[in-house]
């Protein structure tokens, strides 16, 4: 079984300030783990994803996160927070193999950013 | 070209009504994908297809029927619609099941509001 919690459902931050979303994941077999943004009235689109390898993983538009097996996490960041930035965010993990591809995702944080 | 299209974009429609969301991808992926987005922004995936055969069936109420006539299309057909099936449906594909990479691309979704 997996399972994703995303710890804090909005996040302000300034414009030019760091962002952190957090996400940590359950799963029972090695995960592979996704960032998706979704823009208002739009699909979701893929940020980065982590499936083996490097443990730091650089995606679109300056995002980055980081893959902690101990701490179960894969946090999203960006050094410097732009207006363009502000939409919501899910974490998502699959599990592959007999998970068909399944993707189980968190419940989402919305990302607002102040001038 | 749009990748993964949706029709219609909204529907509107009386409880009881039975209704159809089509899906098109033209990226020549092997899975498709259908989502339900309730109304706190969860996403929970409902079926998956591989080359027209049904390979995942979460717990969804019978009324909903995935149909599949190739494996560019991916429909949904709900009959009997109720109240709580308003949502945005999201529908998805990717290049092949199970595999590690398993990044899927998301239509625009179809917002549905049962009255």
């Amino acid at each position: 079984a997996q399972s994703v919690t995303q710890l804090g459902s909005h996040v302000s931050v300034s414009e030019g300030a760091l962002v952190l979303l957090r996400c940590n994941y359950s799963s029972s077999v090695p995960p592979y783990l996704f960032w998706y943004v979704q823009y208002p009235n739009q699909g979701l689109q893929l940020l980065l994803k982590y499936t083996t390898g490097a443990t730091l993983v650089k995606g679109i538009n300056g995002f980055e996160a980081e893959f902690k097996k101990s701490e179960t996490s894969f946090h999203l960041t960006k050094p410097s927070a732009h207006m363009s930035d502000a939409a919501e965010y899910f974490c998502a993990v699959s599990g592959g193999g007999t998970s068909y591809g399944k993707l189980t995702f968190g419940q989402g944080t919305i990302l607002t950013v102040h001038p | 070209d749009t990748a993964v299209s949706q029709t219609p974009k909204y529907l509107v429609t009386q409880m009881g009504n039975d209704k159809s969301i089509k899906c098109e991808q033209n990226l020549g992926h092997d899975t498709m994908y259908w989502y339900k987005q309730d109304s706190k922004k969860f996403l929970k995936i409902m079926f998956s297809y591989n080359n027209k055969e049904l390979i995942i069936n979460e717990t969804v109420p019978n009324r909903f029927s995935p149909k599949s006539p190739d494996k560019a299309h991916l429909n949904l057909h709900i009959n009997s619609l109720e109240l709580g099936d308003s949502a945005v449906y999201f529908c998805a594909s990717s290049p092949n099941r199970g595999t590690l990479n398993n990044e899927q691309f998301f239509g625009p979704g179809t917002r549905l509001t049962v009255l």
